[in-house]
């Protein structure tokens, strides 16, 4: 059950693209299409940004896009915007009813 | 409104116990599997556990298997997390979970345990 890979970082300006990878294994990312993506802004809970790899749960904007190749997955955020700035975490499925987080990854605006 | 709200938290000697609660309210809670997920300070989400609808199954990280231990009361819409043996890695924010990763994720605001002499 070890972490998925994430940047530490990121950064963009307003208006430009920012994309975050994550990486695992066969066991997790690889082996199953239940990626999701977290956004967490500062002294507040997580807030579910995408799931099974590229859905968007009802009232996120369309900026944020998610795809999946092999044991990587990587979010989107197209057209930043200030409140894009937060830690953003993905987590995966990992079998026999487990999940596993990434590290996670601040996104900064510029 | 969707509610999930954690109570139990607080500070606890290294080797001591704690029961985290999570009240559920808004939706239907025995339709839902539940989860807790824990964050340490000034790190990352950690997954901890998770229960399905009736409780009858649940499933631990490596981390707190065989010390922690989920269940739930469907009749009284809560969701629990006994926590036995606690060390200090175990200080975290501990979040309850509504469907972890799906369509209808839900999140509570969280109970600060701290494990400490």
């Amino acid at each position: 059950q070890s972490a998925l890979t994430q940047p530490p970082s990121a950064s963009g300006s307003p208006g430009q693209s920012v994309t975050i990878s994550c990486t695992g294994t066969s066991s997790d990312v690889g082996g199953y299409n239940y990626v999701s993506w977290y956004q967490q802004h500062p002294g507040k809970a997580p807030k579910l940004m995408l799931y099974e790899v590229s859905k968007r749960p009802s009232g996120v904007p369309d900026r944020f896009s998610g795809s999946k190749s092999g044991n990587t997955a990587s979010l989107t955020v197209s057209g930043l915007q200030a409140e894009d700035e937060a830690d953003y975490y993905c987590t995966s499925y990992a079998g026999s009813n487990n999940y596993v987080f990434g590290i996670g990854t601040k996104v900064t605006v510029l | 409104e969707v509610q999930l709200v954690e109570s139990g938290g607080g500070l606890v000697q290294p080797g001591g116990s704690l029961r985290l609660s999570c009240a559920a309210s808004g939706f239907t809670f025995s339709k839902y599997w539940m989860h807790w997920v824990r964050q340490a300070p000034e790190k990352g989400l950690v997954w901890v556990s998770r229960t399905n609808i009736d409780g009858s199954s649940s499933s631990y990280a490596d981390s707190v298997k065989g010390r922690f231990t989920i269940s739930r009361d469907n009749a009284k819409n809560t969701l629990f997390l006994q926590m036995n043996s606690l060390r200090a890695e175990d200080t975290a924010v501990y979040y309850c979970a509504r469907d972890l990763c799906g369509p209808e994720d839900r999140w509570g605001q969280g109970t600060l345990v701290t494990v400490s002499s």
